[in-house]
């Protein structure tokens, strides 16, 4: 089945902890992205890659780290997470061609930083 | 700078009423509109995109430049349409998706 895949779902976690947020596609998408989603503001983008290697900031990257090494994995890190960073985020894929609108998103991982 | 601004955060219609989600954006180039659907417990999903001028599950959403909205329109509402509704923008070859901030469209059976 073609899907965006998320680990873990969820995770609580205590400010300055290090923590990996996985994602992962099937569908040999070119375009892989990072939001999230907050009561009243939407989805937010966080950071984006247009292939492996190829790794741009968002509208909120600060306090946030990614990488493309490989075609199917989009790792989010967070190297010392802090209260305001407790978010719902998800992962999105799409194909290049015909444009990146056409987004595949994951199920979501919801983040508690305490 | 682009902009996509969706006015209500909640609205409520009664089955069989029409309903009309707005969405307004602000670009200065030639953008691409879509709109995306979160069902309860279920992924965000592509509802339908303005380039394709389709209608799905009975949704509609013209692209009216002049005003600069794209609004989501139904004839008749079901009960299953109840979700999350976001508009979203992408500038023509750009490498970004903007999203509005949402509207929680409730069906009152």
């Amino acid at each position: 089945e073609a899907q965006v895949t998320q680990n873990p779902r969820y995770l609580i976690t205590v400010t300055g902890k290090k923590l990996t947020v996985t994602c992962s596609q099937n569908m040999n998408h070119e375009y892989m992205s990072w939001y999230r989603q907050d009561p009243g503001l939407g989805l937010r983008q966080i950071y984006y890659s247009m292939n492996v290697e190829v790794t741009d900031k968002g509208d909120v990257p600060e306090g946030y780290k990614v990488s493309r090494k490989e075609k199917r994995n989009f790792p989010l890190i967070l190297e010392s997470p802090s209260p305001n960073q407790t978010s719902l985020y998800f992962c999105a894929s799409s194909s290049t061609s015909g444009g990146i609108g056409k987004q595949f998103f994951g199920p979501g991982t919801r983040l508690t930083v305490l | 700078a682009q902009r996509v601004t969706q006015p209500e955060k909640l609205l409520s219609v009664f089955k069989g009423a029409p309903v009309e989600l707005k969405c307004n954006y602000s670009y200065s180039g030639s953008p691409e509109l879509f709109w995306y659907v979160q069902y309860s417990r279920q992924r965000l999903q592509l509802l339908l995109r303005h380039i394709s001028r389709e209608s799905i599950k009975g949704f509609t959403a013209d692209l009216n430049k002049g005003e600069t909205s794209f609004h989501l329109k139904k004839p008749f509402a079901q009960e299953e349409d109840s979700a999350m509704y976001y508009c979203a923008l992408s500038g023509g070859g750009a490498n970004n998706l903007f999203f509005g901030t949402g509207t929680r469209l409730t069906v009152i059976p």
